[in-house]
């Protein structure tokens, strides 16, 4: 089966940084993504990794140890249109699973 | 970046009748989509897997009768939830592959369905 797991909330200011953390347990690995979802809407697709290490994109990073089942995204400069759910979703045979999201509220 | 068209986005109907949903890919051929479930502050839930020319393949759990998955060509894939309930209303977002060797899933806009 798949567990992943991601903190519910976080708040954050206008301006800051903020890392969100998803740990997961699959049976099966071929890849983890991050994705953003507004709310009412369908998510967006926001990274992909493979393998170990940071891969870096614009405001957005994300990171991925595969011998400890644990990723981050780190969100940078935070802007008000941040504010959003983040899934973390590993894959598996081409099949994704989602963990529950992360509900990210910027303040100014 | 690749494009998947959902329709309807909002649907409202009777308890007893039954809802169709449409995704297309409109700038690639797509031999696999997905079906995802999502109800409110929850996340996504795989239902099924939707090939191009074979029957689905569903999750455990989700009804194959209740839920039929039709993938006739490979930008189209439907989705009817027969004899509705209001326990079916739900966001359902359809996603397509884009390539075999990357796992990348572009999303549909989702299908609001109310049952009443």
């Amino acid at each position: 089966g798949q567990n992943i797991d991601q903190p519910t909330e976080m708040t954050a200011t206008e301006g800051a940084i903020v890392q969100i953390n998803c740990t997961y347990q699959t049976s099966g690995f071929n890849g983890l993504f991050w994705y953003q979802q507004h709310a009412g809407e369908a998510p967006t697709f926001l990274s992909y990794n493979v393998l170990d290490g940071l891969e870096e994109k614009g405001r957005f990073s994300s990171f991925l140890s595969r011998s400890k089942g644990y990723s981050y995204l780190l969100l940078k400069e935070l802007q008000m249109k941040d504010s959003a759910s983040y899934l973390c979703a590993v894959t598996n045979d081409y099949k994704l699973s989602f963990g529950a999201g992360t509900t990210v509220t910027v303040r100014a | 970046g690749a494009v998947v068209s959902q329709h309807p986005s909002r649907v409202i109907c009777k308890s007893g009748t039954s809802v169709k949903i449409e995704c297309r890919s409109l700038d690639f051929q797509a031999t696999t989509m997905f079906w995802y479930r999502q109800f409110p502050k929850q996340s996504l839930m795989l239902m099924a897997t939707s090939n191009e020319g074979s029957k689905a393949t569903y999750e455990q759990g989700v009804e194959k009768d209740k839920f039929l998955i039709n993938h006739a060509s490979l930008t189209l894939s439907t989705l009817t939830v027969t004899s509705a309930h209001p326990e079916d209303s739900s966001f359902y977002i359809c996603s397509a592959r884009l390539a075999a060797n990357t796992g990348e899933l572009f999303f549909g806009e989702g299908s609001r369905l109310t049952v009443l």
